[in-house]
């Protein structure tokens, strides 16, 4: 079974803090994600990454970077977070494929509230 | 630019009636398409893509290139099917053909 982990369940911040989110995943995959989930606004993606030191933006990526040092590891970190920022944040992770993309495996989600 | 419309926030059935949650897309190469779910406090995970042309729990999606078009359809709806379904495309353009556009996402509620 893939399995996707990340650090924390719920977070709470002040405005300002800078804030690391890691995801975790242990099945060898080269595709690692990282997706804001807001009610009425469904999935934006903000980075990802199709391979070590790789990263590319997605479409909401203001306010975010990312690292991605060893493969199995994608971390989003929020430089200073904002009020704005509070959101369920979910990871994901993917074999690179013949074909483009392959099924994504979602981690739990972190639920990060910032005050 | 692709993009992927789910035009129903909310959608509530009877148990034993038909469901169909909608999915449009705009996109201009060979669109690849998923239905992604997610049950209460659960992780969000694949429920089908129309390569597979599979039947999984019973709902089934043919996708329709002339209306653009990747309709979630199931003929009878079971409690268990309550849930929130988002509807996502595959980019195939260099390097992004990696990621996935998701729509907003569609709240089923199946009432007993």
């Amino acid at each position: 079974d893939v399995k996707v982990t990340q650090s924390s369940r719920y977070l709470v911040k002040r405005t300002g803090e800078k804030v690391f989110l890691e995801c975790v995943q242990d099945m060898d995959h080269e595709n690692m994600f990282w997706y804001r989930q807001d009610p009425g606004l469904g999935l934006r993606l903000i980075y990802f990454s199709y391979d070590v030191k790789m990263k590319e933006k997605g479409d909401i990526p203001e306010g975010y970077s990312v690292s991605r040092e060893k493969k199995e590891r994608f971390s989003l970190i929020l430089e200073s977070a904002s009020t704005n920022q509070t959101s369920m944040y979910l990871c994901a992770s993917s074999l690179r494929g013949l074909a483009g993309a392959q099924e994504q495996y979602f981690g739990p989600g972190t639920r990060l509230t910032v005050t | 630019a692709q993009r992927v419309t789910q035009p129903e926030k909310l959608l509530s059935v009877f148990k034993g009636a038909p469901v169909e949650l909608k999915c449009n897309y705009s996109y201009s190469g060979s669109p690849e398409l998923f239905w992604y779910v997610q049950y209460s406090r659960q992780r969000l995970q694949l429920l089908l893509r129309h390569i597979s042309r599979e039947s999984i729990k019973g709902f089934t999606a043919d996708l329709n290139k002339g209306e653009t078009s990747f309709h979630l359809k199931k003929p009878f709806a079971q409690e268990e099917d309550s849930a929130m379904y988002y509807c996502a495309l595959r980019s195939n353009s260099g390097g992004s053909n990696y990621k996935l556009t998701f729509g907003k996402g569609t709240l089923l509620t199946v009432n007993p």
